[in-house]
């Protein structure tokens, strides 16, 4: 079965420092993965996707994610946070078998930028 | 171009009455999928639709929940005899036909129910 893991349930950065929100993942075949953020009372908001190709996807907001096929993750980064970043980011992978387009998403993470 | 929209944004209902959550997907989007956040939790996988046809409904409980997908009109998640558990917010998503671009789902800003 596929899942998604997110092993963090809060970050904690100070503003201007480098963010990390971890993603691993477990699916058969090849993983098409996704990065959401949602603010308070909101939807989600799409923020970057691995299909295929370069291994480091650039997003929205100046977000960026490594897909590293050995450890099975997917990592949320970004070299600069800024308040403005606090948010739940969920990880998400495509299901996989039949005509399905579901996605499959971990838990959350909260990510507190602190100024 | 506008975004995914839903109605309402907020529905209370008493338990035993029916609850009808409404989603238009965006311009150009033919895919339509429900999924549902429970307090404190992520987001899990209801049902995915296209028009007129219901192409994964895997994650739909087994009673008293039904979607559709008319060739014309919103897509419409409906929730028969609500109980108090059903109370979530409810996520509408669509995305483009086939093709790669068909992966990406964009969100609705989603129904809070309340059962009371």
């Amino acid at each position: 079965a596929q899942s998604v893991a997110q092993p963090e349930d809060q970050v904690n950065v100070a503003e201007g420092n480098p963010l990390t929100v971890k993603c691993t993942y477990s699916v058969s075949g090849n993983p098409y993965l996704f990065w959401y953020v949602q603010y308070p009372n909101r939807g989600l908001q799409f923020l970057l996707k691995y299909i295929t190709g370069d291994n480091l996807v650039k997003g929205s907001y100046g977000f960026e994610a490594e897909f590293n096929k050995s450890q099975t993750s997917f990592h949320l980064k970004k070299p600069s946070a800024l308040v403005s970043d606090s948010a739940l980011y969920f990880c998400a992978v495509r299901g996989v078998g039949g005509a399905t387009n579901k996605l499959i998403f971990g838990t959350g993470t909260l990510l507190a930028v602190q100024p | 171009n506008a975004g995914v929209m839903q109605n309402p944004r907020h529905l209370v209902r008493r338990r035993g009455q029916e609850a009808r959550l409404r989603c238009s997907p965006m311009k150009g989007h033919s895919h339509v999928y429900w999924y549902r956040q429970l307090p404190e939790e992520g987001l899990k996988f209801m049902v995915y639709l296209q028009k007129e046809n219901i192409i994964d409904e895997s994650g739909m409980p087994k009673e008293r929940f039904s979607a559709e997908f008319p060739k014309e009109g919103p897509s419409i998640l409906r929730i028969q005899q609500v109980v108090r558990g059903d109370s979530a917010a409810y996520f509408c998503a669509s995305s483009p036909g086939p093709g790669l671009s068909s992966y990406e789902q964009y969100f609705g800003p989603g129904t809070r129910l309340t059962v009371t």
